[in-house]
C-alpha cells in the first residue's frame, strides 16, 4: 500500500532555531514529491517539486532534499511568519494521483 | 504561478439540502481537476478526479451519487454535495495540475457546515 508519513506531527521552535521536517514514503512508483505550506483555513501553497534522489531545492529559508526513501524540509533561522502546516505529497507513476502525508504543524515562537 | 479559485469560500446549509461548490482555473486550462476534503488537523484526502468531457473517477468509499462532479469546461469543475448531512461538514479543496503534473495548484478551499 502506498504511504506517506510525516514527522514530527507538531514542532515548536524558537525564532532562529533551525530544524528539519521529515517525509518518508513507501510507494510503488514515484514520479515526484511535493512540499506545500498550508495556513489555517486556506488551501495548500506550492513550495517545491523534487524528482530524483540527490535533488535539492531552496527558497528563502527553506531547503528540500530527496533520497530514495524520504525527503527533508530544512528550515534555517525560522521566523514567526514561517509558522504553518507543511504538507508532503507524492505523485504516483501509475495514475497521476497525489497522496498526502498528514503534515507537520510548525510553530515558531518570537 | 497559476491561480485556482473556489466559490463560495464558506457555506452553511440545513441538513437535507444540496450545495454546489465551484472550482475555476483562472489563467490556464485544466482537463483534469482533483477534489479533496480535509478534516481538522488531518491531511487532504482525495475524493475524486474530475475529467473534462467525461465522467469523474471516484476514490474508494466516496459515494458518487452523493458527491456529484461536473467538469463542464476546461476552466470549471463543480462539486455538488447532495442531501447534505452534518457529517459532510468539512473543508473541500480542489486542485489542477500544471504542465506535466510538475505542479499542483490548489484553490483556497470551501468550508462547508451542515446544520
Amino acid at each position: 500500500e502506498d504511504q506517506v508519513t510525516q514527522s514530527p506531527e507538531a514542532l515548536r521552535l524558537q525564532e532562529g532555531e533551525s530544524s528539519s521536517l521529515n517525509c518518508s514514503y513507501t510507494v510503488s512508483g514515484l514520479r515526484g514529491l511535493f512540499w506545500y505550506r498550508q495556513d489555517p483555513g486556506k488551501g495548500p501553497e506550492f513550495l517545491f517539486t523534487l524528482y530524483s534522489a540527490g535533488e535539492e531545492k531552496e527558497k528563502e529559508r527553506l531547503k528540500a532534499t530527496l533520497t530514495k526513501k524520504e525527503s527533508f524540509l530544512h528550515i534555517t533561522a525560522p521566523k514567526p511568519e514561517d509558522s504553518a502546516t507543511y504538507l508532503c505529497a507524492v505523485l504516483l507513476n501509475r495514475d497521476d494521483k497525489i497522496i498526502f502525508g498528514k503534515g507537520t504543524r510548525l510553530h515558531i515562537l518570537p | 504561478g497559476a491561480v485556482v479559485s473556489q466559490h463560495p469560500s464558506r457555506v452553511i446549509c440545513k441538513s437535507g439540502t444540496s450545495v454546489k461548490i465551484e472550482c475555476r482555473s483562472l489563467d490556464f486550462q485544466a482537463t483534469t481537476m482533483f477534489w479533496y476534503r480535509q478534516f481538522p488537523k488531518q491531511s487532504l484526502m482525495l475524493m475524486a478526479t474530475s475529467n473534462e468531457g467525461s465522467k469523474a473517477t471516484y476514490e474508494q468509499g466516496v459515494e458518487k451519487d452523493k458527491f456529484l462532479i461536473n467538469h463542464a469546461s476546461l476552466t470549471l469543475s463543480t462539486l455538488t454535495v447532495t442531501s447534505a448531512h452534518p457529517e459532510d461538514s468539512s473543508f473541500y479543496i480542489c486542485s489542477a495540475p500544471g504542465l506535466a503534473y510538475n505542479e499542483q495548484f490548489f484553490g483556497p478551499g470551501t468550508r462547508l457546515t451542515v446544520l
